[in-house]
Formats: structure tokens, C-alpha cells, sequence
């Protein structure tokens, strides 16, 4: 089976820019979620989807967002770009079963804003 | 906040088992104990999990004690390309999310 694929892998923009980062999830996965990644916060989850419908949310302000297809690929969208979002963005899906979840993580999106 | 603290390094020799220590001692009687683990430039990997029974798969070993506020995660036999940040991680399924923290550097040394 393919691994979860992310698109693009490097992305280079400029403050007050718009980007767009696309997920291809595991065939039969469901759940997507997406996390940032900085030296200075570590891993934080950003989203989670399923089946279209966002069911948590992080602590990010209103110009991240996300959306999920019916096909279960994930996109994600950063509006007004900052010097801070500078970071790797990682996405993941999931299949629950009975004897647990578990994450499996795409190699990330590199956002550099200049 | 992560509800686990792990020591932020730990060196191992290569072929030597390396043991991971995680503190959970605020655990909850639902919390699952989950290791993933990153290397450099790499998404994170999943490794194991369990509730209150000792686990054991192909890639480790993770020993939950009887109180559960406390696990360790044994990497058999440590090879240089287990050089990674090792996260403990407590998750209920019910919150759709991971909260990692910031980990266990495990350098292995040749």
C-alpha cells in the first residue's frame, strides 16, 4: 500500500501570500489530520477530518483552515501569510480498530515565508 | 501541555538495548500509552501502544507498570538508524488528536 502523500514537499512564499498543501491519505483511511511543526512549539495539531467533517480544531487562528474531499483527501489552506508560519506541515491518517488508532505520517510540506 | 515527561536525551551503543523511560502519572483509566518516533526530516513513525498489559511487536517491547503511571519502551537491539526523537504519548481516541511533547533524543552510537 502507498503511504500518505504529500504535496508539494518544498514550498518557498512571500508574507501576506496565500498556500495551499495537499494530502493523499492511505487507501481506506478516513481520518486525516494535520499537525505543525516548529523548533521552537514542537509538534502541534492543527485539524482533524472525517468523512468531510472537521471534528477537533487546535489552537490556531482563523487563517489556517482545511477542508476533506469525498475521496478522503485532505487540503489545507493558510491565508496572510507570517514570518511565523515559517514551518513543516505534516499530515497523517488513521483507521481505528478495536485494539487501538494509529497515526501513519506523510514526510511534510517545508513552508518557508520570506 | 503533554501529560508525560520523558528525559529530554539518552545516548545507546549500538547492538545494546535501549530503554526509554515515560512518566504518566496523572494517567487516566482510559488513556491509552502510544510511541511514535521521528527521524531527522522525517514525519513521525508509530512504534507500539497498550493499556495495561505489557506489548511486544517487531519493532519493540513496551512494559506499562502495574499502576500505569509509569512505561518503558526496549528497543532490542538498538542500530544506528533508531537515532531518533522518541515521543510518549497518552491518547484516549475520543479527542481526534495527538498532543506530542518534546520527546527523548536517543542517539546510538557505533
Amino acid at each position: 500500500k502507498a503511504g500518505v502523500t504529500q504535496t508539494p514537499r518544498y514550498l518557498i512564499k512571500t508574507r501576506g501570500q496565500q498556500v495551499t498543501l495537499s494530502c493523499s491519505p492511505i487507501s481506506g483511511h478516513r481520518s486525516v489530520s494535520w499537525y505543525q511543526q516548529t523548533p521552537g512549539q514542537g509538534l502541534q495539531f492543527l485539524f482533524e477530518y472525517f468523512s468531510e467533517t472537521q471534528r477537533n480544531k487546535g489552537n490556531f487562528p482563523g487563517r489556517f483552515s482545511g477542508r476533506q474531499f469525498s475521496n478522503s483527501r485532505s487540503e489545507m489552506n493558510v491565508s496572510t501569510l507570517e514570518l511565523g508560519d515559517s514551518a513543516l506541515y505534516l499530515c497523517a491518517s488513521s483507521l481505528r480498530t478495536q485494539k487501538g488508532e494509529k497515526l501513519f505520517f506523510g514526510s511534510g510540506t517545508q513552508l518557508s515565508v520570506l | 501541555d503533554a501529560k508525560t515527561t520523558q528525559p529530554p536525551s539518552m545516548d545507546c551503543a549500538e547492538g545494546r538495548a535501549a530503554n526509554l523511560p515515560c512518566n504518566h502519572s496523572t494517567i487516566s483509566g482510559n488513556e491509552y500509552v502510544y510511541w511514535y518516533r521521528q527521524i531527522h526530516s522525517q514525519g513521525p513513525q508509530y512504534i507500539i501502544h497498550g493499556l495495561k498489559n505489557n506489548e511486544t511487536n517487531e519493532m519493540a517491547s513496551l512494559i506499562i507498570t502495574e499502576d500505569r503511571k509509569s512505561s518503558t519502551l526496549i528497543l532490542p537491539h538498538a542500530t544506528l538508524r533508531d537515532t531518533a526523537v522518541y515521543y510518549c504519548i497518552l491518547d484516549t481516541l475520543s479527542n481526534y488528536k495527538l498532543t506530542f511533547g518534546k520527546g527523548t533524543l536517543l542517539t546510538v552510537n557505533p
